[in-house]
């Protein structure tokens, strides 16, 4: 049972543009979300998170937006650089799961000079 | 010097050998977790712990184990190892928050 969803495995955007990554869930006791990006022969790092009392956090060109009605959330990247082709993992921590991460399948990103 | 290191990088074994893939961290983090990515699938748990006498099974830790031989090392085995065990295997660690610090990978293929 697939909890935390990436249903676009890849995204192609043109460079400068805005990306936006998608990342449905179906737990609603999940209370705290996080994107990790992943680049080849490297370890996922951590990107930005978002907790469920807020609706939008923002660092930089990163933005997530968590909608809990809807149990979806989305990172925005804006703007769109090469350096941020990359594979991006949405996670949220398992309820009562002690600090266990439940992640989504990850969407390709790539983005185009 | 990277915070959290995995031996080997790459690896190839034959069916129904025993393999162990380590990892060491110099964070100073209790919690040690590992992970395999396959295809389509993302991350999925195989074994986490929280400190050198705690191992707890995730959601795939059939076919695998685990020793934690010290605060900074968490090594992972597969006692036969199966084609299906084919993936990247990562080892992460983390503190008292939900942020996790990952080692480079493995690349592990059984043939």
């Amino acid at each position: 049972d697939q909890q935390v969803k990436q249903n676009s495995p890849s995204l192609s955007v043109q460079e400068g543009r805005i990306s936006i990554l998608n990342c449905d869930y179906t737990n609603s006791m999940f209370d705290y979300f996080l994107w990790y990006k992943k680049y080849p022969a490297e370890g996922p790092t951590f990107l930005i998170s978002i907790s469920s009392i807020k609706d939008k956090n923002e660092d930089g060109r990163f933005t997530v937006f968590l909608n809990k009605s809807a149990k979806h959330l989305s990172l925005h990247i804006v703007p769109s650089q090469p350096g941020d082709s990359a594979v991006y993992f949405c996670a949220a921590p398992a309820p009562r799961g002690a600090q266990k991460l439940v992640f989504g399948q990850g969407t390709r990103l790539t983005i185009n000079p | 010097d990277a915070d959290v290191t995995q031996t080997p990088r790459n690896r190839i074994t034959k069916t129904g050998k025993r393999i162990m893939l380590e990892c060491s961290q110099t964070k100073g983090h209790d919690r040690m977790y590992w992970y395999r990515q396959d295809p389509g699938l993302g991350l999925r748990l195989i074994y986490y712990s929280f400190d050198v006498k705690d191992i707890n099974k995730g959601e795939i830790s059939d076919g695998y184990s685990v020793s934690r031989q010290a605060q900074a090392k968490f090594s992972l085995s597969l006692e036969s190892a199966i084609p299906n065990q084919t993936a990247l295997y990562f080892c992460a660690t983390s503190a008292h928050g939900y942020e996790q610090y990952f080692g480079p990978g493995t690349r592990l293929t059984v043939t």
